[in-house]
């Protein structure tokens, strides 16, 4: 079946640490999106990518950093500048680009502070 | 402006009853309004999608209303069931411009 796979599930991450988050999809999309998801709070936008090699910072990019060497694959770092980085981090992805196309998810990796 | 309104925050409803979540928008060139549904310790999944040429779409037990002149657009679950109690989402949508709705936690009481 194809789907997204985020892993891991659960994260800890020490001060002054980066950390990367894993996201794999086998849908043979072209674009993929990394959220960040707060009690109360809607999914909010960290960064996009639209093509390989291409990114764009979305509205919360601040202390995180992504690459998309391959199209299967959008791994994300939660940097140590990334002051209050515990949340709930949700990949997605769509067959084309932009906001007009359905999204699928994976199931999130749960990021806390040790 | 990009904000998406959802409301209510929370709800709970007895199963069979009929469950209304509402999202307002502000962006006029928002063109795809999808929901979404999550379950606990889950990512969402795309439940129900609407374009602004029509005014309702209708699959099974959820339809989604959508009044473009008040560019505002709801959810409508019919003959609730208790396996609906999730977190729902609005979404609205353009080439390059995605906003998702706060989230509307629902509880379906047996």
């Amino acid at each position: 079946d194809g789907g997204i796979t985020q892993s891991p599930k659960y994260l800890f991450r020490k001060e002054g640490q980066n950390v990367t988050l894993s996201c794999e999809q086998n849908l043979n999309h072209d674009a993929m999106y990394w959220y960040r998801q707060d009690p109360g709070q809607g999914l909010r936008l960290i960064y996009y990518s639209q093509i390989v090699n291409d990114f764009q910072k979305g509205d919360i990019a601040e202390g995180y950093s992504v690459s998309r060497e391959k199209k299967e694959s959008f791994p994300l770092t939660v940097t140590s500048a990334q002051k209050n980085p515990t949340a709930f981090y949700l990949c997605a992805s769509s067959k084309a680009r932009g906001g007009d196309q359905p999204q699928h998810f994976g199931d999130g990796t749960r990021l806390s502070i040790l | 402006q990009q904000q998406v309104k959802q409301s209510p925050q929370s709800l709970i409803v007895q199963k069979g009853g009929i469950s209304i979540i509402n999202c307002a928008y502000e962006n006029t060139a928002f063109d795809y309004f999808p929901w979404y549904q999550q379950f606990p310790g889950k990512g969402p999944a795309l439940l129900i999608a609407i374009r602004p040429d029509v005014s309702e779409k209708k699959e099974g037990r959820f339809t989604i209303s959508f009044n473009k002149s008040a560019k505002q657009f709801s959810l409508h679950i019919m003959d609730s069931q208790p396996g609906d109690s999730a977190t729902y989402f609005c979404f609205g949508g353009g080439y390059n411009k995605l906003i998702f709705g706060a989230g509307t936690r629902l509880a379906v009481h047996p």
